[in-house]
């Protein structure tokens, strides 16, 4: 397996545009993880999905958020409309059930101008 | 409540001197601990993990951690530091069927 697999790598973008992040887990895994790394607030927890269906999206910072998995090989960040603050690098990791280790992507840069 | 404590935001060591990086856990059951290192502008990579195996392992790149769960604490140290394992490094807790948790993270610095 190639591993999580997110795009774009980078992305620049004005403010006010929308922005859509996307993930490939590993096949077969079943929980799917978004996080943002800033330096002010280190890695933190947006949304998880089990089997598809979102668990805890407690971690979206407001409606400008939005997650889906339509299916267990997709799933999309999407930010609309994207502020300077949102600038951030987003990771999306996927494991399997029974608590082992999750593995992330390799992330995404999101620079907001 | 399940926590992560990391205790050092920044530790700095010499080339070749060990490296003891701190963590403390909260969990209500038997958890599942991870430490992943950071290298600048890249991803995060598996150290090592611990799921109610033996209490002392072995990672890569010559790491290891003890699971202690009358101190709750899960340390990462190395015996001898080298350059490149400058980077950030996070304790991470799980529990099935949980999101991981992640500690803020311990910055190491390795002077030559």
């Amino acid at each position: 397996d190639a591993g999580v697999i997110q795009s774009p790598r980078h992305e620049v973008t004005e403010m006010g545009q929308e922005v859509t992040l996307r993930c490939k887990p590993i096949s077969g895994h079943d929980y799917l993880f978004w996080y943002r790394q800033t330096m002010m607030r280190g890695l933190e927890l947006l949304i998880y999905f089990n089997n598809n269906v979102p668990i805890d999206d407690s971690g979206m910072p407001e409606d400008r958020f939005s997650a889906k998995m339509p299916n267990a090989s997709f799933s999309t960040l999407k930010i609309q409309p994207s502020e300077p603050r949102d600038s951030a690098v987003y990771f999306c990791a996927s494991k399997d059930r029974g608590g082992t280790e999750a593995f992330f992507g390799q992330g995404t840069r999101l620079t907001v101008v | 409540a399940q926590s992560v404590t990391q205790l050092d935001s920044h530790v700095s060591v010499s080339e070749g001197t060990p490296v003891l990086l701190r963590c403390n856990y909260s969990s209500s059951y038997s958890p599942s601990l991870f430490w992943y290192v950071q290298h600048p502008n890249k991803g995060l990579q598996l150290l090592l993990k611990y799921t109610s195996a033996a209490t002392l392992v072995k990672g890569i790149n010559g790491f290891e951690a003890e699971f202690k769960k009358s101190e709750t604490s899960f340390h990462l140290t190395k015996p001898s530091a080298h350059m490149s394992d400058a980077a950030e490094y996070f304790c991470v807790l799980n529990q099935a069927g949980t999101a991981l948790i992640f500690g803020k993270g311990t910055t190491l610095s390795v002077s030559s």
